[in-house]
C-alpha cells in the first residue's frame, strides 16, 4: 500500500521570507506522480506544483519549488517570498502510478505566514 | 467556465437517515471522483468514474455508501442511515481524459460538509 507522510503539523513563517515543508513517500511504482495541493481556511483544495518521478529535474513555479529526492523518497516544497495568502493547509499527495486520478495524501501541514 | 460543484455545501442530519450530495464536474471532464477528508485529515480517494463507468471502489466505501454517475456527467453520493463516523467533509474532483495520460490535474470542488447528530 502506499503511504504519504508529512511530519510536520505546522509551519509558520515571516511574510517575505522562504520556508520548506516535508514529505516522505514509499511506492513500489517506478514512474508516478507526485504533486503539493494548497487548501485555503473554507476553500477549495488547488493544485500548487507537481513532479514526475522519471524528471530529474525539480519542478518550479513561480515562487514555488520542489526537492525531489527519489531514491530517499522525499519531496518537500520551498516557497519563496511568502505572502499572506499562502497561509493555508498543504497536503502532499502522490498518484501511486496509476493512469487516473486516485491521490494518497499526506495528513497535511498547516502553514500560516505572519505580517 | 465554472469549477466543480457540490450541493449542499453543509447537511446536518439525525443519525439513522438517508443523505445525498450532488457534484457537478467541470464541463467535458469525464473522469470523476469522490474523497471524505476528516478534520484535519488529508482527503480519502472513495471511487472514481470514467465516463458512467465507476471503475474502483474504495474499501472505505461501506454498504451504507453508494455512488452513481447516470450519464457521464453529474454523479450523486448517497449515504444511507448514517452514523456518527460518517460526519466528514466528502470532496468531489474531475480530469480529463488526455489519453490516458498520468499525472492529470485534479480540480477539485469546495467540498459538502456532513454532520451526523
Amino acid at each position: 500500500a502506499q503511504t504519504v507522510t508529512q511530519s510536520q503539523p505546522e509551519m509558520s513563517v515571516q511574510e517575505a521570507e522562504t520556508v520548506t515543508l516535508s514529505c516522505t513517500y514509499d511506492t513500489s511504482e517506478s514512474n508516478y506522480y507526485l504533486f503539493w495541493y494548497k487548501q485555503p481556511p473554507s476553500r477549495q483544495m488547488i493544485l500548487v506544483i507537481r513532479q514526475e518521478a522519471y524528471k530529474q529535474q525539480n519542478a518550479t513555479e513561480n515562487r514555488f519549488s520542489v526537492n525531489f529526492q527519489k531514491a530517499a523518497k522525499s519531496f518537500s516544497l520551498k516557497i519563496s517570498d511568502s505572502q499572506l495568502g499562502d497561509t493555508a493547509m498543504y497536503f502532499c499527495a502522490s498518484d501511486g502510478g496509476t493512469s487516473y486520478g486516485k491521490l494518497t495524501f499526506g495528513q497535511g501541514t498547516i502553514l500560516t505566514v505572519h505580517p | 467556465d465554472t469549477g466543480v460543484s457540490q450541493d449542499p455545501r453543509h447537511k446536518i442530519t439525525k443519525r439513522g437517515q438517508n443523505v445525498t450530495f450532488r457534484c457537478d464536474p467541470i464541463s467535458e471532464h469525464n473522469r470523476l471522483y469522490w474523497y471524505r477528508q476528516t478534520l484535519g485529515q488529508g482527503p480519502e480517494f472513495l471511487t472514481y468514474f470514467q465516463n458512467e463507468a465507476q471503475l474502483e471502489k474504495s474499501r472505505l466505501l461501506s454498504d451504507r455508501f453508494s455512488a452513481e454517475r447516470p450519464k457521464g456527467s453529474f454523479s450523486t453520493l448517497e449515504i444511507q442511515r448514517t452514523e456518527q463516523g460518517d460526519s466528514a467533509m466528502y470532496l468531489c474532483a474531475s480530469s480529463s481524459l488526455e489519453g490516458q495520460v498520468m499525472g492529470n490535474t485534479i480540480y477539485f470542488g469546495e467540498g459538502s460538509w456532513l454532520t451526523v447528530v
